[in-house]
């Protein structure tokens, strides 16, 4: 099966300007997680995606939203971008069986906010 | 919550020689608990994962991890280090309860490996 695949890979953006990360997990899973991860906190999680709704929401502004569509995919953005949003996103699909369930990672979205 | 506390920021081998990461975790439930690794400029893979099972948890490219209650640790082991090893190590805990798959990392460990 191919793996989580996201794009694009690189980004460079200004602040003020809003941006749209895609996710496409492998075949079969219908659970979505992004994760942003920086030098100073780390990773840290976003939301979940399953089956087109929003299971569970990190502790991170309104300016980030996400969204799942009927084929599992998953994009995920960023509104009014800050300096600070300049990180690694990282994307994770899975089955959707809950805790204890493997995720499997993407290569992430590299976006630097200039 | 659950929360987990990597012991060490950074730790450095010399190739050939056993490979300690430690992990501590904190977790009202029965932890599922995992180890993933990263690769500069690479997403995160899956080293192993313990969901209550065996205590002591083998992986990929020879490394274990043994799951301790009554110290409530996860420290991650290998025989011997690869010039291959060289990466960030994530300890992670599954939050629990509820119906999600979110997952809560440590800092991260970075290991390297010395010729």
């Amino acid at each position: 099966k191919a793996g989580v695949t996201q794009t694009p890979r690189y980004l460079i953006k200004t602040r003020g300007q809003q941006v749209t990360l895609s996710c496409s997990p492998i075949s079969g899973h219908r659970s979505v997680s992004w994760y942003q991860q920086t030098p100073g906190q780390g990773l840290q999680f976003l939301f979940e995606y399953f089956s087109e709704t929003q299971r569970n929401k990190g502790n991170f502004p309104g300016r980030f939203s996400g969204r799942q569509f009927s084929n599992s995919r998953s994009e995920m953005n960023v509104s009014t971008l800050e300096l600070g949003d300049s990180a690694l996103y990282l994307c994770a699909s899975s089955y959707g069986q809950g805790v204890g369930e493997t995720q499997y990672f993407g290569p992430g979205t590299r976006l630097l906010v200039l | 919550a659950q929360s987990v506390t990597q012991l060490d920021s950074h730790v450095s081998v010399s190739e050939g020689t056993p490979v300690l990461l430690r992990c501590n975790y904190s977790s009202s439930y029965s932890p599922s608990l995992f180890w993933y690794v990263q690769h500069p400029n690479k997403g995160l893979q899956l080293l192993l994962k313990y969901t209550s099972a065996a205590t002591l948890v083998k992986g990929i490219n020879g490394f274990e991890a043994e799951f301790k209650k009554s110290e409530t640790s996860f420290h991650l082991t290998k025989p011997s280090a690869h010039m291959s090893d060289a990466a960030e190590y994530f300890c992670v805990v599954s939050e629990n309860p509820g119906n999600t798959g979110k997952l809560i990392f440590g800092q991260g460990t970075t290991l390297q490996v010395k010729p």
